[in-house]
């Protein structure tokens, strides 16, 4: 099956710095990439849906200033999260399609300390 | 809208035991059904998935699933546990058929010796 990497897989940062978090398609374009994020012991919400050149759509609810996403290739889709809380810290989620299934790539635990 | 729901939040079983996952849907539209596998602080791998073709669907690992529109059910399936079958599942559905998922609240499987 197709391959989404994502980098880093954990990272921790200081309150009010920001973080990027990078989703890959290794072997596939993806105009389009989405971003779950997902709670201790709880599911996954879908944040926003990135679409390659244009501009993301956001669920109701998520602040598009805050978790800032960028899709400036075919590969590759970021969401930096800006000003960060202890309240951000969470499991973050990235997927593309490919072929009629979603790839997820690996998480990254984000820990705002 | 469309929502899925998984009755269970837990479900334990001895190694050798049946594993049935609850599984409810609602959708407007016929659904994209599918059963995602999560491990700890990893992203999800795809169990199986239904798209409208034979309502029994086989995937990986031995797990199978039966789509019931009567019922609107998918509930997940494996005739004998196995440990490495300890995980957080989730079920998703899905009316674009790819990329955007609705995820349940997932049910923590946990395998006894």
């Amino acid at each position: 099956g197709a391959v989404v990497s994502q980098h880093p897989s954990w990272v921790i940062c200081k309150s009010g710095t920001s973080v990027k978090i990078e989703c890959r398609s290794l072997d596939f374009q993806a105009t389009t990439m989405f971003w779950y994020r997902q709670f201790p012991k709880q599911s996954l919400m879908l944040m926003a849906t990135s679409n390659e050149g244009s501009k993301a759509t956001y669920e109701q609810g998520v602040e598009k200033d805050k978790f800032l996403i960028n899709h400036a290739s075919l590969t590759l889709s970021t969401l930096t999260v800006t000003s960060a809380h202890p309240e951000d810290s969470s499991f973050y989620i990235c997927s593309a399609s490919q072929g009629g299934e979603a790839f997820f790539g690996q998480g990254t635990r984000l820990t705002v300390v | 809208a469309q929502s899925v729901t998984q009755l269970g939040s837990h479900v334990s079983v001895s190694e050798g035991a049946l594993v049935l996952l609850r599984c409810n849907y609602s959708s407007s539209v016929p659904p994209y059904l599918f059963w995602y596998v999560q491990y700890p602080n990893q992203g999800l791998q795809l169990l199986l998935k239904y798209t409208s073709a034979a309502t029994l669907v086989k995937g990986i690992n031995g797990f199978e699933a039966e789509f019931k529109k009567s019922e609107t059910s998918f509930h997940l399936t494996k005739p004998s546990a196995h440990m490495s079958d300890a995980a957080e599942y989730f079920c998703a559905v899905s009316d674009e058929g790819i990329g955007k998922l609705i995820f349940g609240t997932g049910t923590r499987l946990q395998v006894f010796p």
